[in-house]
């Protein structure tokens, strides 16, 4: 079955730019989406296909994406950008949805 | 306001069924996709099943299929999950997602990622 990959947790310090990657074949075709989730909320669509910011979604969220790899990048992270961050995107056919694993953001 | 209520959670035991429901409002229901999304205690968040507005395209993970049933009522603006024979293994938080759709002048289009959540309603599967 096809399959996202993020590494489980990255940590920065304020002020650093934080890189999320994320990984699959699918990717050379179908955009990566990313969501935010801090603990006990609903996900926040932060990149949509693969380097779009939805209104609201501060500048220093960013995407990118070269051949299999996704990227979220974080520039300047802040405090208040600690949470899970999840890859989204479907497999070649377009009828299965995914997500990848998640990866815990900390920043301190 | 745009919003998507989820209710019908609880506790149910192994081998049981529960149905769940997602409420909208805010928006015209009957015209966007919508799926379910869960999360187990601690681990990572999981895509269930997608329908159209029309039910005309229905999807669901591989690993769910045959136990759970995605339908709506666009009269209702409510989306369901039934879900049969339930395990351990679906104790989670379900939530219901809808699918961002842009319209123009002309035309609108539909994406395959969600832009809206509701807060999720708890399921949990035990003896």
């Amino acid at each position: 079955s096809y399959e996202l990959t993020q590494p489980p947790s990255v940590s920065v310090s304020p002020g650093q730019t934080a890189r999320i990657t994320c990984s699959g074949d699918a990717l050379t075709k179908k955009y990566a989406h990313w969501y935010q989730q801090k603990s006990g909320q609903a996900p926040v669509l932060v990149i949509y296909e693969d380097r779009t910011r939805p209104s609201g979604i501060p500048e220093r969220f960013s995407g990118s994406s070269s051949g299999t790899v996704a990227t979220l990048t974080i520039s300047g992270a802040q405090v208040e950008d600690e949470a899970d961050y999840y890859c989204f995107s479907t497999d070649s056919s377009g009828t299965q949805r995914m997500f990848g694993g998640g990866s815990k953001l900390t920043v301190l | 306001e745009v919003q998507l209520v989820e209710s019908g959670g609880g506790l149910v035991k192994p081998g049981g069924s529960l149905r769940l429901s997602c409420v909208a409002s805010g928006f015209t229901f009957s015209t966007y996709s919508i799926n379910w999304v869960r999360q187990a205690p601690g681990k990572g968040l999981e895509w269930v099943s997608s329908i159209s507005g029309r039910s005309s395209y229905i999807y669901y993970a591989d690993s769910l299929k045959g136990r759970f049933t995605i339908s709506r009522d666009n009269a209702k603006n409510s989306l369901y999950l039934q879900m049969n024979s339930l395990r351990a293994e679906d104790t989670a938080v379900y939530f219901c997602a809808r699918d961002r759709r842009e319209c123009d002048s002309d035309s609108c289009s539909s994406y395959f990622y969600m832009d809206v959540w509701g807060k999720g309603t708890t399921v949990t599967v035990s003896s």
